[in-house]
C-alpha cells in the first residue's frame, strides 16, 4: 500500500499570507495525485488533480506542483473561505486501492 | 446540475446490517466508475471501495472486504452500500463520490454530502 504523509497537521496563518502544503508518498505515483479541500461539516471538494492541474471554477491562487513522491500546494494571497483541511491522494497504485494522506489543517493566526 | 445524495445512514447495533443509497442526477451517471469513501469523527478520509461503471468489477478496502459490498442499479441512477456485521470502527460519516474514468480509476469529482452511520449499542 502506499502511504501519502502529509506535513505539517497544522498551520497558521493570517489571511494575505502564501503557503506551502506538502505530501510525501512512500513510492513513486507519477504525476496521479489529486488536492480536496474540506471545510467542516462538507464534504471534501476536487481542487488539483493530475498532480498540477486545476478543477473547474477553483480559483488561480491555488496550484500545485511535484511529481514521483514529493507534491506541494500552494495557496497565495490566503482568503478567509481558504481557512480548512486539505487532503491529497494518490490513485496511482490502483487497483488494489486509493490511499489519502492524513490532512493539513489550515487555521487563522 | 450535478448532485450526489445519500440517504439509509442512522444508528445500527453491532453485528447488525444497514443499506446506505446515493442518487446520482445532472451527468451521465451510468458511464462512471463509482466510490465509497468514510471519515471517524474528527478523522481523515478513508477509501472503502469502488464498483466499475457496469457493475462488473468491485473493490475494496481490507477493513472493510467481507463485511461491505458497494453495488449500483444504472436504470435507477442509484450507488449502494450494503453494510453487514458492523462493528465500531464502522461508525463515521460515508459519502459516495463519482470518477470520471468509467472502471472509477483517478480522482474523485463529484461528492456527495455525506451520511452518518453510528454503530452503538
Amino acid at each position: 500500500e502506499t502511504v501519502m504523509t502529509q506535513s505539517p497537521a497544522t498551520l497558521s496563518v493570517s489571511p494575505g499570507e502564501t503557503v506551502t502544503l506538502s505530501c510525501r508518498a512512500s513510492q513513486s505515483v507519477g504525476s496521479n495525485l489529486a488536492w480536496y479541500q474540506q471545510k467542516p461539516g462538507q464534504a471534501p471538494r476536487l481542487l488539483i488533480y493530475s498532480a498540477s492541474t486545476r478543477a473547474t471554477g477553483i480559483p488561480a491562487h491555488f496550484s500545485g506542483s511535484g511529481s514521483e513522491t514529493e507534491f506541494t500546494l500552494t495557496i497565495s494571497s490566503l482568503q478567509s473561505e481558504d481557512f480548512a483541511i486539505y487532503y491529497c491522494q494518490q490513485y496511482s497504485n490502483w487497483p488494489p486501492g486509493y490511499t489519502f494522506g492524513q490532512g493539513t489543517k489550515l487555521e487563522i493566526k | 446540475q450535478v448532485q450526489l445524495v445519500e440517504s439509509g445512514g442512522g444508528v445500527v447495533q453491532p453485528g447488525k446490517s444497514l443499506r446506505l443509497s446515493c442518487a446520482a442526477s445532472g451527468f451521465s451517471f451510468s458511464s462512471y466508475g463509482m466510490h465509497w469513501v468514510r471519515q471517524a469523527p474528527g478523522k481523515g478520509l478513508e477509501w472503502v471501495a469502488t464498483i466499475w461503471y457496469d457493475g462488473s468489477n468491485e473493490y475494496y478496502a481490507d477493513s472493510v472486504r467481507g463485511r461491505l459490498t458497494i453495488s449500483r442499479d444504472n436504470s435507477k441512477n442509484t450507488l449502494y452500500l450494503q453494510m453487514n456485521n458492523v462493528r465500531g470502527g464502522d461508525t463515521a460519516t460515508y459519502y459516495c463520490a463519482g470518477t470520471y474514468d468509467s472502471s472509477g480509476y483517478g480522482w474523485f469529482d463529484p461528492w456527495g454530502q455525506g451520511t452518518l452511520v453510528t454503530v452503538s449499542s
